[in-house]
């Protein structure tokens, strides 16, 4: 069964270092995204993005952090200058369409610390 | 503000019992999924529910969207150990492009 995978599983950084997290999408999706999880907090959108560009963004998502698809099969999420408050699960999710009844299907995640 | 309360938060019961979670907001949505996460992992998708009043079945887990898009269920019959883990539902808006509004998320236990 196709999945969404993520690389690594487990990035510590310092702060103020730029970090690259990875994702493949499962491959004939077409929607992408970007959620965080802080440790015993709900999982929060971050960004949505389809056809090269970005759909919609939260508030955290600010000039920080950056969305790529630089090839066919990869979506990178970069935070630039990573701070404390960092520190969370990332979760990369593809749909196959859009609409309202799109099926959000997640990877297991990467846990990044920043100390 | 875009809230989707679940509940209860914490739920410990005696396998064969049957349980309901909720998810509760007062704003509309264009379709609510449900998700099962186990520590460490991504959310795993058990269901969507696009139209109001309509009701899935998978196995022992029943789903149910409000009449009004503004709530759903998940009743699970006859519990199992296997059914133990963290349940979210996640709700998204119509003509929005895939944000998902997250519950808490209940913790069910499940006994032996």
């Amino acid at each position: 069964e196709p999945e969404v995978t993520q690389t690594p599983s487990h990035q510590v950084t310092q702060m103020g270092q730029e970090v690259i997290l990875r994702c493949v999408p499962i491959s004939n999706h077409l929607y992408f995204y970007w959620y965080r999880q802080i440790l015993g907090q709900k999982v929060e959108f971050l960004v949505s993005f389809y056809n090269n560009e970005i759909s919609e963004k939260s508030e955290i998502f600010d000039d920080q952090f950056s969305v790529e698809r630089p090839d066919g099969s990869n979506f990178t999420l970069k935070i630039r200058s990573t701070k404390l408050e960092d520190s969370a699960m990332y979760f990369c999710a593809s749909s196959l369409a859009g609409g309202p009844a799109r099926e959000q299907y997640f990877g297991p995640g990467t846990r990044l610390t920043v100390t | 503000t875009q809230l989707l309360e679940q509940s209860p938060q914490f739920l410990s019961i005696q396998e064969g019992e049957n349980l309901t979670v909720y998810c509760n907001s007062s704003s509309v949505f264009s379709s609510l999924q449900w998700y099962r996460q186990e520590p460490g992992e991504g959310p795993v998708l058990l269901v969507t529910v696009v139209t109001g009043g309509e009701v899935k079945k998978l196995k022992r887990l029943t789903f149910q969207f409000g009449d009004a898009r503004k709530d759903s269920s998940l009743h699970i019959t006859a519990a199992q150990p296997g059914d133990t883990g963290l349940y979210l539902c996640a709700g998204a808006r119509s003509g929005n492009t895939g944000k998902l509004i997250f519950g808490q998320g209940t913790t069910l236990q499940v006994k032996p």
